[in-house]
């Protein structure tokens, strides 16, 4: 697609159950990011994935969070056992990180978590 | 985290220029200063990013200073719609670990008719 495309737009879910958000990144972008922003916060960092190699998960608040990239493209976020702080909007990005070419990171839309 | 400090509000009159200062004193060698702003309910855009100098795009103006520890972007004509969150970010160039983008709590600037 033409750009980062993230689903659903909107969850909402039940204390205690499991989600999982996806993101579809831009082709060919071998950096993944996922981030997270609280109600008039800043975006907090979760996790970054670099083509093969093994993913940076110091941003992950709890051992509830996790991240898989399958076949280096899509992107799923899994938040097992869900708790009301987790309610916040879910950005991820992608970018391509080859030298001399453009990195900026392209943001998605986001997926709004309510939990309930 | 965040590497760099940003005023958390600034006003500007709809025409003028909006000069957002941003300072990252421990900036490294290797470390581009990358702008974003965010307009509420939006994903992240990308503005403009440079090393060492000055950049220009249809966008915006960036302004480092010779010891790169601040930075300053210019919207030279802010019209309403550039009311938003600006965020500066220090970032490694290219690829490997280390490589995330770590937001601030930004500038909020309001942009007045």
């Amino acid at each position: 697609g033409a750009g980062v495309s993230q689903s659903p737009s909107n969850k909402v879910t039940e204390k205690g159950k499991d989600v999982e958000l996806r993101c579809d990144p831009i082709s060919g972008h071998t950096a993944l990011y996922w981030y997270r922003q609280s109600l008039g916060q800043g975006l907090e960092f979760l996790i970054y994935f670099q083509g093969n190699s093994a993913p940076d998960k110091s941003g992950l608040p709890s051992d509830r969070f996790s991240a898989e990239r399958t076949g280096g493209s899509v992107s799923t976020l899994t938040i097992q056992r869900t708790q009301q702080e987790d309610s916040a909007v879910y950005l991820c990005a992608s970018s391509l990180t080859r030298v001399g070419k453009n990195t900026e990171a392209f943001f998605g839309q986001g997926t709004r978590l309510t939990v309930v | 985290d965040a590497k760099t400090t940003q005023p958390p509000s600034m006003d500007c009159a709809e025409g003028r220029a909006a000069n957002l200062p941003c300072n990252h004193s421990t900036i490294s060698g290797n470390e581009y200063v990358y702008w974003y702003r965010q307009i509420h309910s939006q994903g992240p855009q990308y503005i403009i990013h440079g090393l060492k100098n000055n950049e220009t795009n249809e966008m915006a103006s960036l302004i480092i200073t010779e010891d790169r520890k601040s930075s300053t972007l210019i919207l030279p004509h802010a019209t309403l719609r550039d009311t938003a969150v600006y965020y500066c970010i220090v970032r490694v160039w290219g690829g490997g670990t280390g490589n995330q983008f770590y937001f601030g709590t930004g500038t909020s600037l309001t942009v007045i008719p």
